[in-house]
């Protein structure tokens, strides 16, 4: 079975302009997490979506914003994006999302120039 | 203070020998806990989780102290493939996972 996967891998993009991560979970997963990794510190959460209906979400801004689709694929945006959004973003997929094992994807690197 | 505190290291140590470091958190309603391994440049991916009583998976051994909110790993003959970021991930029983900034180990030869 296919794991986590997620698209692009790497993208360049410059401040103020927008971009779009997209999620595929791990085939009867339903939940779907979102979280930003810099350098030198671990994962944070951003989002998490179960069942199309946000769950929880990060101290992270009104920029940021996420949706979960009817396969369970998901999309995370970020709007006016500023230098401090480069980062690795991950995403994670779990069967309902609460405290078991969440399995994570290869993330997108982004770069905000 | 943070939810999830680590000792960041970086542990260097010889092949063969044995290396441990703790983790420790502030939520005392915590319910899971785990590791998880990340190499560079690469998605967490999970080692191990972590139950009370302790557990054990061939060369890895996890304990959990609730009382003084620690998690420990240790790692017997360790091998040049060990040489990774170890993170220690807590999870409060709802969504969210909570991810300590990581231990660095690295076996040399």
């Amino acid at each position: 079975d296919a794991g986590v996967t997620q698209s692009p891998t790497h993208l360049i993009k410059t401040r103020g302009q927008h971009v779009t991560l997209r999620c595929s979970p791990i085939s009867g997963h339903k939940s779907v997490s979102w979280y930003q990794q810099v350098l030198g510190q671990g994962p944070q959460f951003i989002f998490q979506y179960y069942e199309k209906e946000e769950r929880g979400r990060g101290n992270f801004p009104d920029r940021f914003s996420a949706r979960q689709f009817p396969n369970y694929s998901s999309e995370l945006n970020v709007n006016a994006l500023l230098l401090g959004d480069s980062a690795l973003y991950l995403c994670a997929s779990s069967y309902t999302g609460a405290k078991e094992t969440q399995y994570f994807g290869p993330g997108t690197r982004l770069l905000v120039l | 203070r943070k939810e999830v505190e680590q000792d960041p290291g970086p542990f260097n140590v010889p092949e063969g020998a044995t290396v441990a470091f703790n983790c420790t958190y502030s939520n005392s309603a915590s319910q899971s806990f785990f590791w998880y391994r990340q190499d560079c440049r690469k998605e967490p991916k999970l080692l191990m989780s972590v139950y009370s009583s302790g557990n054990e998976d061939g060369r890895f051994t996890a304990q959990l102290n609730r009382a003084s909110q620690y998690i420990s790993l240790l790692i017997r003959d360790s091998k040049l493939s060990d040489s990774a970021t170890y993170l220690c991930v807590v999870n409060r029983g709802d969504y969210k996972l909570s991810f300590g900034a990581g231990t660095t180990v690295t076996v040399r030869a």
